[in-house]
């Protein structure tokens, strides 16, 4: 089971690249990386999905290292309305897998004036 | 509509009611998810639905029972709850289960049990 550790919780200012890292050191070969975010009594949303290398979005940009044990999402120039819990999930892509995807605590985001 | 619907949005019940929860998507997906989350905890998978039938149910004590009638619609019927059981309680679905791709929630259901 592929276990992500984010931080707990990160500052920034409005207008400000963030990048939050995931650590996921027993990813498995077909396991991809997906990102969500969610609002306070909200459900988690999609954000972005890679596998390797660079993905971006209208929303955000996804960096993985060759080696994939990590992943970084970046959101360019936050605004106070990206003030949200960010969750990292690790798990395979396709159906026929019963492993278990486990999320974490995610990282709580605050953007201030 | 579209998306993920669920209702109530709050619901607050005594240890001795029966309520159900519900949920309704117009995704044309075939997989559907019940998943618990208590504050400072991570989500918890409780009960998954593919094709409508029943393929995972992850120690879910029997006070809570789900119901999967067809692809669109879940329900998750509650009865004599502790307060421990108070939560946001959010349905999802994916084109198939499992899934990390595609997972789209609904807004939950806020259950506060007295």
């Amino acid at each position: 089971l592929a276990k992500t550790t984010q931080p707990i919780s990160m500052d920034s200012y409005e207008g400000q690249e963030v990048n939050i890292t995931c650590s996921h050191n027993n990813i498995a070969t077909n396991d991809y990386i997906t990102w969500y975010q969610q609002f306070p009594s909200q459900g988690p949303r999609f954000i972005i999905q890679g596998y390797k290398t660079k993905v971006t979005n209208e929303v955000a940009s996804l960096f993985i290292p060759a080696d994939r044990k990590s992943s970084t999402l970046s959101l360019p120039r936050v605004s106070l309305s990206d003030t949200a819990v960010y969750y990292c999930l690790v798990g395979p892509k396709n159906a026929g897998n019963n492993r278990k995807l486990i999320w974490g605590l995610g990282t709580s985001l605050a953007v201030n004036p | 509509e579209t998306g993920v619907t669920q209702t109530p949005r709050h619901l607050v019940m005594g240890m001795t009611n029966k309520k159900s929860l519900k949920c309704e998507q117009h995704l044309g997906h075939n997989a559907m998810y019940w998943y618990k989350q208590s504050a400072k905890k991570p989500l918890e998978l409780m009960f998954v639905y593919n094709f409508k039938e029943q393929t995972e149910n992850n120690s879910v004590p029997s006070r809570f029972s789900p119901e999967c009638p067809n692809s669109s619609h879940l329900f998750l019927h509650l009865h004599t709850l502790q307060p421990e059981d108070s939560a946001l309680y959010l349905c999802a679905s994916s084109q198939e289960a499992p899934a990390v791709l595609g997972y789209t929630f609904g807004s939950g259901t806020r259950l506060t049990v007295v």
